[in-house]
This record gives structure tokens, sequence and C-alpha cells, in this order.
């Protein structure tokens, strides 16, 4: 398996613009997590699924961020409208048990600069 | 709610020098204790975890036991390398439930030959 997938690795965008990213959890994982990355507040929970069903999204930082899994192998993080205080390393993850006792498996992170 | 403590670094040693990070926790119940490791421009990887108390967790020479009567989940290395340099985080989840890693702030670990 070619582990947890996001996209894009990079992505520059202006203030005001919408930004989408991506994941493909690892196939037959069951858990998606959404984490922020940031100097200031390390890294933080934004939102998870267990079975494509959003079970808490209470880290999610404000209503200009959402998140949706249409499916299994799919999940998008949309900031709408971006600022730059959202700039940060956003990262992905998956687990194989509907309750996160056991090993998380990461992306790689999308690094995000609003400028 | 559940909170993570680790010293934030960061720690340089020398190479072949003891390791220790520590990490103390906060949570109700019974949670896991895990220690990721993240290397520059990389995703967090599970470096070890434990599930119940007096547990150890070990890989790549690294150990960590769980202290249910500290709440502690300290890292330990007794050699370390330069290709250790990274930085590490302590996280826990509660037990049975679904809410995710909470994780310490990282400890930025600097190993100099």
């Amino acid at each position: 398996d070619a582990g947890v997938i996001q996209s894009p690795r990079h992505e520059v965008t202006e203030m005001g613009q919408e930004v989408t990213l991506r994941c493909k959890p690892i196939s037959g994982h069951n858990s998606l997590f959404w984490y922020r990355q940031t100097m200031m507040r390390g890294l933080e929970l934004l939102i998870y699924f267990n079975n494509n069903v959003p079970i808490d999204d209470s880290g999610m930082p404000e209503d200009r961020f959402s998140a949706k899994m249409p499916n299994a192998s799919f999940s998008t993080l949309k900031i709408q409208p971006s600022e730059p205080r959202d700039s940060a390393v956003y990262f992905c993850a998956s687990s194989g048990q509907s309750y996160m006792n056991t090993e998380a498996f990461f992306g790689q992170g999308t690094r995000l600069t609003v400028v | 709610g559940d909170s993570v403590t680790q010293m934030e670094g960061p720690v340089t040693l020398s190479e072949e020098a003891f390791l220790t990070i520590n990490c103390t926790y906060t949570a109700t119940g019974y949670p896991s204790l895990f220690w990721y490791v993240q290397y520059p421009g990389e995703g967090l990887q599970l470096l070890l975890k434990a599930t119940k108390a007096d547990d150890k967790g070990s890989n790549k020479g690294f150990e960590a036991t769980y202290r249910k009567e500290t709440t502690s989940f300290h890292l330990e290395k007794g050699s370390v390398q330069v290709s250790d340099s990274a930085v590490y985080f302590c996280a826990l989840t509660p037990r049975g439930g679904a809410d995710g890693l909470t994780f310490g702030k990282g400890t930025h670990l600097i190993i100099q030959p």
C-alpha cells in the first residue's frame, strides 16, 4: 500500500481564495483524521471521521473550515475564504479501527501558505 | 480535557549519549500512549506504543514504560546516533474512545557527531 496520500504537497494562495486539501487514506482503514501543525500551537486535531461519518469537528477553528468524506477512499478539507493565519502544515491520518486505540498512519502533509 | 506535556527542547546531545525525553499526561480512565517521530519534511511515524499500565514499548533502541502512578511515559535510548535527529511527539488516545490522538508540543532532538 502506498500509505496515506495527500495533495498538494505545497500550496501558496492569496488571502480570500478558496483552498482545498485532499487525502486518500490507506485502503481498509475506517477512521480518518485531519490535523494542523504550527509552531505556536503544535499539532491540533481538527476533525475526524469514522466510516465516512464526521464524529467530532470541535477542533475546526471557524466556519471558514469544512471537511467532507464522500466515500471510504477520499476526504477533503476546504478553507473558504483563506486568511494568512491559516498558514500551516495540514496532515491527514488514517487508522484501521473505529476507536483510535492503535497506530495512526500519517500522510506527508500539505504545507499551506496564505499571502 | 486530556493533555500531554513534554519537554520542548531543543535537546542537543553528542553521538552515543544517553537520551531521556520526559512526557507526562492528564487523562480520564486508562489511555493508550504513543511516541511518534517526525523527520524534516515528513509526516509523523509511530515509534512505539503502550496500551496499559506497566507496558513497555520499544523500537529501534528506544523504550518507554507506561507509568500510571506517575502518569508518565518517558522516552529513553541508551546510545543515540546522528540519524536520530528529529522531532519527537508524545501522544495519547482514550481507551475505547474515538477522540483521536492528543499530542504534546514535540521535542526537537539534535545529535551532534
